[in-house]
């Protein structure tokens, strides 16, 4: 079985500060993690995606997360934060990668003040 | 190429009423996957599917929930004698059948708000 945590609900930021979310992960394999991000009334868009490769990840947007084993983590970063990110972020994890249920954490509502 | 494609957007019913929600996934894509995404609550898997076959349906209720993906059309989520329960976005995702699990991705729909009153 898989789970995730992502504490907190919110996360405000001045724009240009740094972002940080976070979420750890519980996995009885090594699992695939998933970064997505939710503007209002859309779908989910991939931001990154870990699958045993490196374990610094960058992906879109200028983002990026470390996966940390002996952490079971898996946190989001980006040095500078734009009006644009604002949105909901979730973190997700998989046993088999793409092609097998994704488990969620409850996300994260990132805001960015002017 | 165009993306996952979900209609209704909205959809509004009574109570005992059904609901049909279809999710027709990018081209060339043959897994489809249910998630459904209840107030200030994150995604929830319901369940995966590919041509004719249900392959993980581990979240689905045990009750008045159906899904399916025929050889032919979209997939069809359907939801009998709806509650107010039941009222939540249903999202839709597809993810490609060959090549490299690591190099797959699912692909989400924008996802059916269903209001049930």
């Amino acid at each position: 079985a898989q789970s995730v945590t992502q504490l907190g609900s919110h996360v405000s930021v001045s724009e240009g500060a740094l972002v940080l979310l976070r979420c750890n992960y519980s996995s009885s394999v090594p699992p695939y993690l998933f970064w997505y991000v939710q503007y209002p009334n859309q779908g989910l868009q991939l931001l990154l995606k870990y699958t045993s490769a490196a374990t610094l990840v960058k992906g879109i947007n200028g983002f990026e997360a470390e996966f940390k084993k002996s952490e079971t983590s898996f946190h989001l970063t980006k040095p500078s934060a734009h009006m644009s990110d604002a949105a909901e972020y979730f973190c997700a994890v998989s046993l088999l990668g793409a092609n097998s249920k994704l488990t969620f954490g409850k996300g994260i509502t990132l805001s960015v003040r002017p | 190429n165009a993306g996952v494609m979900q209609n209704p957007r909205h959809l509004v019913r009574r109570r005992g009423q059904e609901a049909r929600l279809r999710c027709s996934p990018m081209k060339g894509h043959s897994h489809v996957y249910w998630y459904r995404q209840l107030p200030e609550e994150g995604l929830k898997f319901m369940v995966y599917l590919q041509k004719e076959n249900i392959i993980d349906e581990s979240g689905m209720p045990k009750e008045r929930f159906s899904a399916e993906f025929p050889k032919e059309g979209p997939s069809i989520l359907r939801i009998q004698q709806v509650v107010r329960g039941d009222s939540a976005a249903y999202f839709c995702a597809s993810s490609l059948t060959v090549g490299s699990w690591d190099d797959n991705e699912q692909f989400f729909g924008p996802g059916t708000r269903l209001t049930v009153l």
